[in-house]
């Protein structure tokens, strides 16, 4: 599998229920970071997690990190239909410092919360 | 709330014609980057930009693509011959330091 990968590819769940997406990656990294796509729109930033943490809140959004693992998983809890889109989660690898690198993105989990 | 704006929203080309895809980055920001997104597709980094200068660039960054900072606001994607598979969401994102703030895109379709 590739750098950022997310699963489960799709998650349909009803409102009021808990959604849990996780994912994986291959390389050390400097943070990962959670974004949100609306169907054909842009990518709205979640949440950034950084390697030396390992549980962040914002919210209904909960996201942990483990390092000896490489994953992440993203956790939205009391969902709303207005959840519904493509979640990614993107890692920098990037040297640091007086760079900050590309994101490389997985290719998502499509969250359906029915009403 | 400041954010990224990109213009235009959608571009439709002819093959071979050169494109330009507009972006505002936040004012306070100092790295700029450009991805694409091919429909169905992962997001990919095209190239990131800092000090005037490209700081990293990808495989699909070939000598047909280039970028510019002409002003102190706008960052430039530019496609000088475009091709069928050019056809993709463009997206523009900036950051200050960690976090990568992203515009809506532009869809380009190249017929």
């Amino acid at each position: 599998s590739q750098q950022g990968e997310e699963d489960p590819q799709a998650l349909s769940i009803q409102e009021g229920e808990n959604a849990t997406m996780n994912c994986s990656y291959k390389t050390s990294i400097n943070n990962l970071q959670w974004y949100r796509q609306n169907s054909g729109r842009g990518l709205v930033h979640l949440i950034l997690i950084r390697s030396n943490e390992r549980e962040k809140h914002s919210g209904r959004l909960r996201v942990t990190l483990d390092t000896s693992k490489k994953s992440s998983s993203l956790l939205i809890t009391a969902s709303r239909a207005a959840d519904t889109a493509s979640y990614f989660c993107a890692t920098d690898a990037g040297a640091g410092g007086t760079s900050y690198g590309k994101l490389t993105f997985g290719q998502g989990t499509i969250l359906t919360v029915h009403p | 709330e400041p954010e990224v704006t990109q213009t235009p929203s959608h571009q439709v080309t002819q093959m071979g014609q050169e494109v330009i895809l507009r972006c505002v980055p936040i004012s306070n920001h100092l790295y700029f980057y450009w991805y694409r997104q091919i429909l169905g597709q992962k997001v990919e980094f095209l190239v990131s930009f800092y000090n005037n200068e490209i700081s990293e660039k990808s495989e699909i960054f070939d000598d047909q693509f280039s970028v510019e900072r002409p002003d102190g606001s706008n960052f430039t994607l530019k496609i000088r011959s475009t091709k069928l598979e050019d056809s993709a969401m463009y997206f523009c994102a900036s950051t200050m330091r960690e976090t990568q703030y992203f515009g809506p895109g532009t869809r380009l379709l190249v017929l």
